[in-house]
C-alpha cells in the first residue's frame, strides 16, 4: 500500500519569506502527483498536477517537484503571504488500481503578518 | 461552470437515521469520488465511480451506499447513522484516472455529525 507523508504538520512563516513544504511516498510507481490547498471549513483546491514524467510545474509563486526516484516532492512557496495561510495536501496516483489514490495528512502554515 | 456541488453544507443526525449526501457535477467528469475527512486523518475514499452505472467500494465502504444512474450525479446514502460516521465528506470528480486529466476537482463538503 502507498504511504504518502507530509513533514511538518504544522509551520509557521513570517510575511515575505521563502518556504518549501514536503511530501515524501513510498511507493515510486505513480501516475502523478497533486498538490491541493484546503482552507478552513473549505473543500480542497487543486494547486498543480504532476505527471510522473515531469520534474517540476510553476503556478504563480508556487513551484512543485518531482524525484519520483527518491519518493519525494516538495511544493515551493515564494515571498509568502497572509492569503497564504492554510492546509497544503500532496496526493500521489499509483499505477496499480483504479483505487489508487493516496494522500498525506496535510501541513498547515500559517503566514504572520 | 460551477464545478462539483455538494448538498447539504451541514446536518445534523439522530442514531439510526438515515440520510442522502447529494453531488452533481458540469464538467462532464467520468470519475467520481466519496471521501471522508476527520481530524488528524488522511482523506479515505468511501465509494468511486467510473462512469455511469458503475461503482466500486474504496477503503471504508461500511455503513454507506452509492449509485450513478447519470454522469453528472453521485449520490451518497448513509443507512442507519452511526456516531462513527460524524465526518466531513467531500465529492470530487476527475475526467480520467491518468495524466493531466487525471487532476482531481472537489466539492466544498458537507458536514455531517451523528448524535
Amino acid at each position: 500500500k502507498q504511504e504518502v507523508t507530509q513533514i511538518p504538520a504544522a509551520l509557521s512563516v513570517p510575511e515575505g519569506e521563502n518556504l518549501v513544504l514536503n511530501c515524501s511516498f513510498t511507493d515510486s510507481a505513480i501516475y502523478n502527483l497533486q498538490w491541493f490547498r484546503q482552507d478552513p471549513g473549505k473543500g480542497l483546491t487543486s494547486l498543480l498536477l504532476i505527471q510522473s514524467s515531469q520534474r517540476e510545474q510553476t503556478s504563480g509563486r508556487l513551484n512543485a517537484s518531482l524525484d519520483k526516484s527518491s519518493g519525494r516532492s516538495t511544493l515551493y512557496i515564494a515571498a509568502s503571504q497572509p492569503g497564504d495561510s492554510a492546509t497544503y495536501l500532496c496526493a500521489v496516483r499509483k499505477k496499480t488500481g483504479a483505487n489508487n489514490l493516496f494522500f498525506g495528512t496535510g501541513t498547515r502554515l500559517t503566514v504572520i503578518p | 461552470n460551477a464545478g462539483v456541488t455538494q448538498t447539504p453544507k451541514f446536518r445534523i443526525l439522530k442514531i439510526g437515521q438515515s440520510m442522502t449526501l447529494q453531488c452533481t457535477q458540469d464538467m462532464n467528469h467520468n470519475y467520481m469520488y466519496w471521501y471522508r475527512q476527520d481530524p488528524g486523518m488522511g482523506l479515505k475514499l468511501i465509494y468511486y465511480s467510473v462512469g455511469a452505472g458503475i461503482t466500486d467500494k474504496g477503503e471504508v465502504p461500511n455503513g454507506y451506499n452509492v449509485s450513478r444512474s447519470t454522469t453528472e450525479d453521485f449520490p451518497l446514502r448513509l443507512e442507519l447513522a452511526a456516531p462513527s460516521q460524524t465526518s466531513v465528506y467531500f465529492c470530487a470528480s476527475s475526467y480520467s484516472s491518468t495524466g493531466v486529466t487525471g487532476e482531481l476537482f472537489f466539492g466544498e463538503g458537507s458536514r455531517l455529525t451523528v448524535l
